[in-house]
């Protein structure tokens, strides 16, 4: 499968535990995204990552978020002390460039739920 | 003003009927355009890329103006189908760059 791949597509941690999230983007994609969508609500833009760069982070929360896209290995959206407000759909999707023409494309997300 | 903005809906429409959806975005500097759906607990998709000359899609027709810094999307003969979250998304080049709107939500009937 060639698309963007993430794991874990369901986790459950309990208040108070760190989550991890990892997003590889597809092949030959070198910007990667994360947004968070709240039950019946919209996307929302957290970070955009290039290979060990962040570009922008203006929609991260403050505290206990950050994500990391390292030269080798999958973005990563770590998630410490989680509370119930950080249940959530947590999309990655990457792009090969900025140019225009080029588009994003998501991965299936990854289901958070705190308990 | 919000960066890219839609009626969020819903627009409650037959089967088989014609329904548009715009979309604002206010950098005028923006140069590349989409259309994703979201269906429920599923991600976006890409629906089609948006040119400055308008596009067609068997039933769905693309639009764009520049002048008045607006897309649209027409969906002609809706199917059951059709139902989903249709997102506006525009490509800034700076920043977060591509910037999604809150999308508007579509609910074909029987």
């Amino acid at each position: 499968n060639a698309g963007v791949m993430q794991n874990p597509r369901h986790l459950v941690r309990r208040r108070g535990q760190e989550a991890r999230l990892r997003c590889s983007p597809m092949k030959g994609h070198s910007h990667v995204y994360w947004y968070r969508q709240l039950p019946e609500e919209g996307l929302k833009f957290m970070v955009y990552l290039q290979k060990e760069n962040i570009i922008d982070e203006s929609g991260m929360p403050k505290e206990r978020f950050s994500a990391e896209f390292p030269k080798e290995g999958p973005s990563i959206l770590r998630i410490q002390q989680v509370v119930r407000g950080d249940s959530a759909a947590y999309f990655c999707a990457s792009s090969p460039g900025t140019g225009k023409g080029n588009t994003i494309y998501f991965g299936e997300g990854s289901w958070l739920t705190v308990v | 003003r919000k960066e890219v903005e839609q009626d969020p809906g819903p627009f409650n429409v037959p089967e088989g009927a014609t329904v548009a959806f715009n979309c604002t975005y206010s950098n005028s500097a923006s140069q590349s355009f989409f259309w994703y759906r979201q269906d429920c607990r599923k991600e976006p998709k890409l629906l089609m890329s948006v040119y400055s000359s308008g596009n067609e899609d068997g039933r769905f027709t693309a639009q764009l103006n520049r002048a008045s810094q607006y897309i649209s999307l027409l969906i002609r003969d809706s199917k059951l189908s059709d139902s989903a979250t249709y997102l506006c998304v525009v490509n800034s080049y700076y920043g977060q760059n591509f910037v999604f709107g809150p999308g508007t939500r579509l609910s074909v009937l029987p």
